[in-house]
C-alpha cells in the first residue's frame, strides 16, 4: 500500500541553526501538508502546497519557514534559524486532490532543538 | 474558523468491550468533513474513519463507526471488540472546502485498553 515517507526521523540540532526535513508524498497525490505537535499537544496546521505554491499557511509558518518541491518527488519544509520553540514532530500529509477527502500523514521527524 | 472539541482526556475500557469517544464540531461551512486519527506510543498518525457532512450513513471501517449527528454537531468514534492494541492517543479532526483542506484537531483522548 503506498505511504508517505519523511527523513529524517529525528533531528538534532543548535539553535540558530538550519533545517530541511523531508518528504516523499504519495505519487499521485496532488495535494502537500505540513503539520506539527508539540510534545503532549494537539496536531496544529502549518502550510498547504497545491500546484507548487502555497495554498494557505498558518501563524506559526512566519519568515523562518518555507516549503518547496524542487524535483517533483521530494517535499520540504525548511526552518531558518531554528528555535528551542521548534522542538516538536513535524508531520507531512498529502491527499489525492483537494476536497473533502482524507489526508494520509507520514511517520513524523521529530525535531530537538538544543 | 473550525473547532473541534474532545472533553475526554483519558477512557478505559476492557478488552472486548466496545467504547464511544467524544467530539464536537464547530464550523460555519455548510460542506465539511470529519475525520479520525489514531496516534499509537510511536508516534504516527494513521486514518481511521472519514465522514462527509452530506453522507447520509454513518461511517464504518471494520471495527470503527463513526456516529454522526449532524444538529447536535458530534461525530463520535465508536470502536467495537477493543484489542489491546487499540491503546492510543485518538484524535478528532475537521475541514471544509472553504479552508484549503487545512485540517483542524481537536486536543485528544488517551484510550487505556485493560486486558
Amino acid at each position: 500500500e503506498p505511504e508517505v515517507t519523511q527523513t529524517p526521523s529525528h533531528q538534532v540540532t543548535q539553535m540558530g541553526q538550519e533545517v530541511i526535513l523531508r518528504c516523499v508524498p504519495i505519487s499521485n497525490h496532488l495535494y502537500f501538508y505540513w503539520y506539527r505537535q508539540i510534545l503532549g499537544q494537539k496536531v496544529e496546521f502549518l502550510v498547504s502546497f497545491y500546484n507548487n505554491e502555497i495554498s494557505e499557511k498558518s501563524e506559526i509558518f512566519d519568515d523562518q519557514f518555507s516549503v518547496e518541491r524542487p524535483d517533483g518527488s521530494n517535499f520540504t519544509l525548511k526552518i531558518r534559524s531554528t528555535k528551542l520553540e521548534d522542538s516538536a514532530m513535524y508531520f507531512c500529509a498529502t491527499s489525492l486532490r483537494g476536497g473533502l477527502i482524507e489526508q494520509f500523514f507520514g511517520p513524523g521527524t521529530r525535531l530537538t532543538v538544543l | 474558523a473550525q473547532k473541534i472539541t474532545q472533553t475526554q482526556p483519558g477512557m478505559f475500557v476492557q478488552e472486548k468491550e466496545a467504547v464511544t469517544l467524544d467530539c464536537t464540531y464547530d464550523t460555519s461551512d455548510p460542506s465539511y468533513g470529519l475525520f479520525w486519527y489514531k496516534q499509537p506510543s510511536s508516534g504516527e498518525m494513521i486514518f481511521l474513519i472519514y465522514q462527509g457532512s452530506y453522507d447520509q450513513q454513518n461511517a464504518t471501517e471494520g471495527r470503527y463507526s463513526l456516529n454522526f449527528q449532524k444538529a447536535r454537531k458530534s461525530a463520535n468514534l465508536v470502536i467495537s471488540a477493543s484489542q489491546l492494541g487499540d491503546s492510543a492517543m485518538y484524535f478528532c479532526a475537521t475541514h471544509s472546502g472553504g479552508s484549503n483542506y487545512k485540517l483542524t484537531f481537536g486536543k485528544g483522548t488517551l484510550l487505556t485498553v485493560n486486558p
